[in-house]
């Protein structure tokens, strides 16, 4: 296991269709975690998962974004009606279930709504 | 709430020190950590500090925290042009029992010769 794998890492969209991505986080890592990146920002919290239990939702996942982990395991992260201001990084980040170790990232699926 | 801060850039020479600064409003973060990430990639831990200590070294990295204050830095001695990143001071706070990384904007390090 190399690490938290991403797919795609590119996606270019037209407005309104809808997208999925995907995350596989390390091995027996039970702690998911999906951020958005924008230009010029720091990655913004977007939802989290222990085991497949979706724990903690930001404000700014909009009721056009869904995310599951059904085994406990991958995690994905739909996008419906896609908008322009959706366009960003979108990362995931795993980490194990031991007291507050840090979070390991993946390269990221870049979207491009066009 | 929680919130991060972080000036977006500095530019060093190299071969200087360069000192990177945070402050946090999370009093019960109990990990503070620095991230860098390098153009189109993700991003990678380079260290962390637990909130009970004051300074820890690894290496050319020196993180100093003034909890008091809330103030957290990074010290990167002989900054090198490899090390050209943007760095993020990230602080946790607790969820249902768990911890969730906050992240600053990130500080561009920019290394000239």
């Amino acid at each position: 296991d190399t690490g938290v794998s991403q797919n795609p890492r590119h996606k270019i969209t037209k407005r309104g269709q809808n997208v999925t991505f995907r995350c596989d986080p390390i091995s027996e890592h039970n702690r998911l975690y999906w951020y958005r990146q924008t230009l010029g920002q720091g990655p913004e919290f977007l939802t989290y998962f222990q085991n497949e239990a979706q724990l903690e939702k930001s404000r700014l996942l909009s009721d056009r974004f869904s995310a599951e982990r059904p085994k406990g395991s991958f995690s994905t992260l739909e996008i419906q009606r896609t908008e322009q201001g959706d366009s960003a990084m979108y990362l995931c980040a795993s980490s194990p279930q031991i007291m507050n170790t840090e979070a390991f990232f993946g390269q990221g699926t870049r979207l491009t709504v066009v | 709430g929680e919130d991060v801060e972080q000036s977006l850039f500095l530019s060093v020479r190299e071969g200087d020190s360069s000192v990177i600064n945070c402050t946090y409003t999370d009093s019960s973060s109990t990990y503070l950590y620095w991230y860098k990430q390098e153009p189109g990639a993700g991003l990678q831990l380079l260290t962390y500090i637990f909130s009970n200590m004051d300074m820890k070294q690894d290496q050319r990295l020196t993180v100093l925290l003034n909890k008091k204050d809330k103030h957290l830095s990074l010290r990167i001695a002989d900054t090198q042009t490899g090390d050209s990143a943007i760095y993020f001071c990230a602080e946790t706070y607790a969820s249902g029992g768990s911890y969730i990384p906050t992240f600053g904007r990130g500080t561009s390090l920019i290394v000239h010769p």
